[in-house]
C-alpha cells in the first residue's frame, strides 16, 4: 500500500455523459474524502466519509453528484449528466480519525482531471 | 459550515527572507488548523499543524502561530530557499471532523 490511488487520471467527456472517479484509500484509514479544486483554488470540500457512511455532504454539491463507500474501502464519485462547469481536478484524500487522537492528517491523491467538453 | 479566508493570494520574497501566510477562520469550534503545500502538478502535503490549546509550533523553519481569540492563524517560513515555492493551503477543522481550505497562497522565492 503505498498511498492513495485515484482511477482515472484524466477524463475527458462531453456534456452531458455520465463519469465515475474511484479512490482506494490507505487500507487501514477509516476517513476518506473527496475535494474539488479548480485552477487558483484551494480545494473545496464535497463528502466525506467514515467506514462506510457518509456523514456530511456539501450543500454546494448538487444532485448530480453523488459518493459512495459501499464496505468502507475504495469509494466512487459519480458525476451525473456533466456540464462544462464540472471541469476540475477531483481529489480523494484518507485519514485515520480516532475520537482521541490528536490530529486528522489528510493523504491526498494524486487526483482525477475531469474536462467537460 | 467553516469559512477560511486566506493572504495573501500571492507572495514572492527573496531567497534568504521570511514569508507569511495569514488564514482567519469563521467558526470558533474549530479546533485543528493544519497547513498543506501543493507544489505543480502535484498533491497537497501536510507541513505543519497546529491544534488549539497551544498558541505556536514549530519545526525547523517552519513555524505557525494560533490566535484563537481574533480566530486567524498563521504561518512563518524563515530563510526561504528556492524549493519552498510552490501553493499552500491552510485548514481548519471541528473535532478533526470535514476540513475546509483556504484558497491558496502562491509563494515564489527569488534566487
Amino acid at each position: 500500500d503505498t498511498g492513495v490511488s485515484q482511477d482515472p487520471r484524466h477524463k475527458i467527456t462531453k456534456r452531458g455523459q455520465n463519469v465515475t472517479f474511484r479512490c482506494d484509500p490507505i487500507s487501514e484509514h477509516n476517513r476518506l474524502y473527496w475535494y474539488r479544486q479548480t485552477l487558483g483554488q484551494g480545494p473545496e470540500f464535497l463528502t466525506y466519509f467514515q467506514n462506510e457512511a457518509q456523514l456530511e455532504k456539501s450543500r454546494l454539491l448538487s444532485d448530480r453528484f453523488s459518493a459512495e463507500r459501499p464496505k468502507g474501502s475504495f469509494s466512487t464519485l459519480e458525476i451525473q449528466r456533466t456540464e462544462q462547469g464540472d471541469s476540475a481536478m477531483y481529489l480523494c484524500a484518507s485519514s485515520m480519525w480516532g475520537q482521541y487522537s490528536g490530529a486528522n492528517v489528510l493523504t491526498f491523491g494524486a487526483g482525477s482531471r475531469l474536462t467537460v467538453l | 459550515g467553516e469559512n477560511v479566508e486566506q493572504h495573501p493570494s500571492t507572495l514572492s520574497v527573496q531567497e534568504g527572507d521570511s514569508a507569511v501566510i495569514k488564514c482567519t477562520y469563521s467558526d470558533s469550534a474549530s479546533n485543528y488548523f493544519p497547513w498543506y503545500k501543493q507544489e505543480l502538478g502535484k498533491r497537497p502535503q501536510l507541513i505543519i499543524d497546529i491544534r488549539s490549546n497551544v498558541g505556536e509550533k514549530k519545526d525547523q523553519r517552519i513555524a505557525v502561530t494560533l490566535n484563537k481569540t481574533a480566530k486567524h492563524f498563521s504561518l512563518h517560513i524563515t530563510e526561504t530557499q528556492p524549493e519552498d515555492s510552490a501553493v499552500y493551503f491552510c485548514a481548519a477543522s471541528i473535532n478533526n471532523n470535514d476540513m475546509r481550505f483556504g484558497a491558496g497562497t502562491r509563494l515564489t522565492v527569488k534566487p
